[in-house]
């Protein structure tokens, strides 16, 4: 059963600083990896898609990464901003099966 | 830019009751989803649905709920007799291609549920 992971679950940092979230999964199989925001109380907000034949994927100061083979991406946020707090989750699209395994989260303060 | 509505925001039902929570998808899209969130917990899917019919559930979508395309427009989640542990927000998403062409989930808004 696929199962995913995010360290650190919270995270504080000044404004500016660059920083990475990380996201882990226990089976390689899978189509593709999406970073989501969540704002509380709020709906999912997709960032980025990556496809399990990609290695990067950018839009604009985010940057995920996708190491399928070791079961990890990355997303990197560059010039952080208060507007950033925000809870940021990834979810894995298995090869065998048409939905979205989430981790649990990791909670960003960005504090001005 | 299209997006996923749901109706209504929030809910607030008495147990034993049922609910119907209602999504528009967006329009050329194909697979459509419900996911649900227990206030603290992992966001868990429920259920798939594509050509009309339920392509995969998961071992939370037991007899209680069932799902519709009314209409070519909304897709429905209907809890027959809830209980206090429904208490979710539950999110309806869609998406234009699934399997190797994949695309992109889109989620709406989500209806908070509350169970009392």
């Amino acid at each position: 059963k696929q199962e995913v992971t995010q360290i650190p679950a919270a995270l504080s940092v000044p404004e500016g600083e660059n920083l990475v979230l990380n996201c882990s999964f226990t089976d390689s199989a899978i189509y593709n990896l999406q970073w989501f925001r969540q704002d509380p109380g709020k709906g999912l907000t997709s960032l980025l898609l990556i496809q399990s034949s990609q290695r990067e994927q950018t839009s604009g100061r985010l940057n995920a990464s996708l190491d399928k083979s070791s079961g990890r991406s990355t997303l990197y946020i560059a010039a952080s901003q208060p507007g950033d707090s925000a809870t940021y989750l990834c979810a894995v699209n298995p090869n065998a099966g048409n939905m979205l395994t989430f981790g649990g989260g990791t909670r960003l303060m960005v504090k001005p | 830019e299209p997006e996923v509505t749901q109706t209504p925001s929030h809910q607030v039902t008495q147990m034993g009751q049922e609910v119907i929570l209602r999504c528009v998808p967006i329009s050329n899209h194909l697979y459509f989803y419900w996911y649900r969130q227990i206030l603290g917990q992992k966001v868990e899917f429920l259920v798939s649905f594509y050509n009309n019919e339920i392509s995969e559930k998961s071992e939370i979508f037991d007899d209680q709920f069932s799902v519709e395309r009314p209409d070519g427009s909304n897709f429905t989640l209907k809890i027959r007799s809830t209980k206090l542990e429904d208490s979710a927000m539950y999110f309806c998403a869609s998406k234009r291609e699934q399997g190797r062409w994949n695309t992109e989930a889109f989620f709406g808004q989500g209806t908070r549920l509350t169970v009392v």
